[in-house]
């Protein structure tokens, strides 16, 4: 069984300082793990994906991540806020099993709340 | 434009009345998907389909069904045996069955 948990329901920052929102993961397979962000009333865009290739993922609007095995840990970052990343952000996790449907497991959000 | 188009917006339902949510995409996306988002919570999957014609049950299907006659569509149904129908429905599809998902904008249900 794989399970997702972000440590922070909510995350207040303020314009202009780094951004971490944090993610642990379980999987007993090798995993494929993401960040979705998800504006109000609207989809999920995908930021990043990491899929066993380089520890350290670059994405979109600035976004990273690192994948730490040993933590089972993969937290977001960016450096610098800006008032437009305010927005409700989701770790998830996909076993890649067919047999289990390419589960995607989704951790319960972080909303992030950008202050001017 | 490439995308995932879902429809309508928002959508009403009666009492013991079934509805129909659509999602289309034109990504040339082998595999789609359905899921629900109650507030405050991350998605749970209802149905998924690998290929046209074949679609497989996810975590809470009861109360829903799903058709896949054609590649580029998954359509929906709520049916009046979904107690608890009122959330935000996500449709997503992906090139390949591990590929990665990419979501539609979703359609709140509402019921009156």
């Amino acid at each position: 069984a794989q399970s997702v948990t972000q440590l922070d329901s909510h995350v207040s920052v303020s314009e202009g300082t780094p951004v971490l929102l944090r993610c642990n993961y379980s999987s007993s397979y090798s995993p494929s793990l993401f960040w979705y962000v998800q504006h109000p009333n609207k989809g999920l865009q995908l930021l990043l994906k990491y899929t066993s290739a380089a520890t350290l993922v670059k994405g979109i609007n600035g976004f990273e991540a690192e994948f730490k095995k040993s933590e089972t840990s993969f937290h977001l970052t960016k450096p610098s806020a800006h008032m437009s990343d305010a927005a409700e952000y989701f770790c998830v996790v996909s076993d890649g099993i067919k047999a289990a449907g390419n589960k995607l497991t989704f951790g319960g959000g972080t909303r992030v709340l950008v202050k001017p | 434009d490439g995308g995932i188009t879902q429809s309508p917006k928002y959508l009403f339902r009666k009492e013991g009345q079934n509805v129909t949510l659509s999602c289309e995409q034109n990504l040339n996306h082998d595999a789609m998907y359905w899921y629900r988002q109650d507030p405050g919570q991350g998605l749970r999957l209802i149905y998924y389909s690998q290929i046209v014609n074949d679609f497989q049950k996810g975590d809470i299907a009861e109360g829903y069904s799903v058709s896949r006659e054609k590649k580029e569509s998954f359509p929906l149904t709520v049916t009046s045996a979904q107690k608890n129908p009122t959330a935000f429905y996500l449709c997503a599809s992906s090139r390949g069955f591990q590929e990665t998902q990419y979501f539609g904008p979703g359609t709140r249900l509402l019921v009156l």
